[in-house]
């Protein structure tokens, strides 16, 4: 089975534009949550998405969203870049969501100029 | 608020040498902890998920434990190898907001 894929890679973007990300689940798997990675912050939960609905959500502003299609990939996107927004973006997936061994991807490597 | 704490930051180990990582959280009400390892610039690969009635879990040379009553969870790679070498960081599953919260992970290196 092939792994999570997460595109593109990398990304370089300036202060106030947006930007969209993109995960593609593990076949068969129906959640997916997407993580933010700082060297300041570490680890952050952003939301998980299930059957195309955000089911959770962490505690990051409106300029940030997400969606989910009907074949469970997903996308995040960011509104009106800061720098801060700097960061490795991560999609993990699992099959059903809560509780369950999460499938990381490689990330999004994201600079904010 | 749950708080995940993983000590120490960075451990530097010969070949060969068994070694305990240590995650210790706030809050005993969670569902499960996962342990993760992480290569430099990639994304994380689970290594053990405990759930919170099971004390331990075991896959090859390492075993997890879990003591919830006092917040503790322990990581032990037996006879580490070069290719060990990672930052490993734990998360816990909160029960109720079923969020997990990472610790800030130990950067472990293994020399040959």
């Amino acid at each position: 089975k092939a792994g999570v894929t997460q595109t593109p890679r990398y990304l370089i973007k300036t202060r106030g534009q947006q930007v969209t990300l993109s995960c593609s689940p593990i076949s068969g798997h129906r959640s997916v949550s997407w993580y933010q990675q700082t060297p300041g912050q570490g680890l952050q939960f952003l939301f998980e998405y299930f059957s195309e609905t955000q089911r959770n959500k962490g505690n990051f502003p409106g300029r940030f969203s997400g969606r989910q299609f009907s074949n469970s990939r997903s996308e995040m996107n960011v509104s009106t870049l800061e720098l801060g927004d700097s960061a490795l973006y991560l999609c993990a997936s699992s099959l059903e969501g809560t509780g369950e061994t999460q499938y990381f991807g490689p990330g999004t490597r994201l600079t904010v100029l | 608020k749950q708080e995940v704490t993983q000590i120490p930051a960075a451990l530097s180990v010969p070949e060969g040498e068994n070694l305990v990582l240590n995650c210790s959280f706030t809050d005993s009400a969670i569902y499960n902890l996962q342990w993760f390892r992480q290569d430099p610039g990639k994304g994380l690969t689970s290594l053990l998920l405990i759930q919170s009635s099971q004390r331990e879990q075991t896959s090859g040379r390492l075993n997890a434990s879990l003591d919830k009553s006092s917040g503790r969870s322990t990581l032990y790679i037996a006879a580490s190898q070069p290719g060990d070498s990672a930052t490993y960081l734990c998360a816990v599953l909160n029960s109720g907001t079923y969020k997990y919260i990472f610790g800030t992970g130990t950067r472990l290196k293994v020399l040959a």
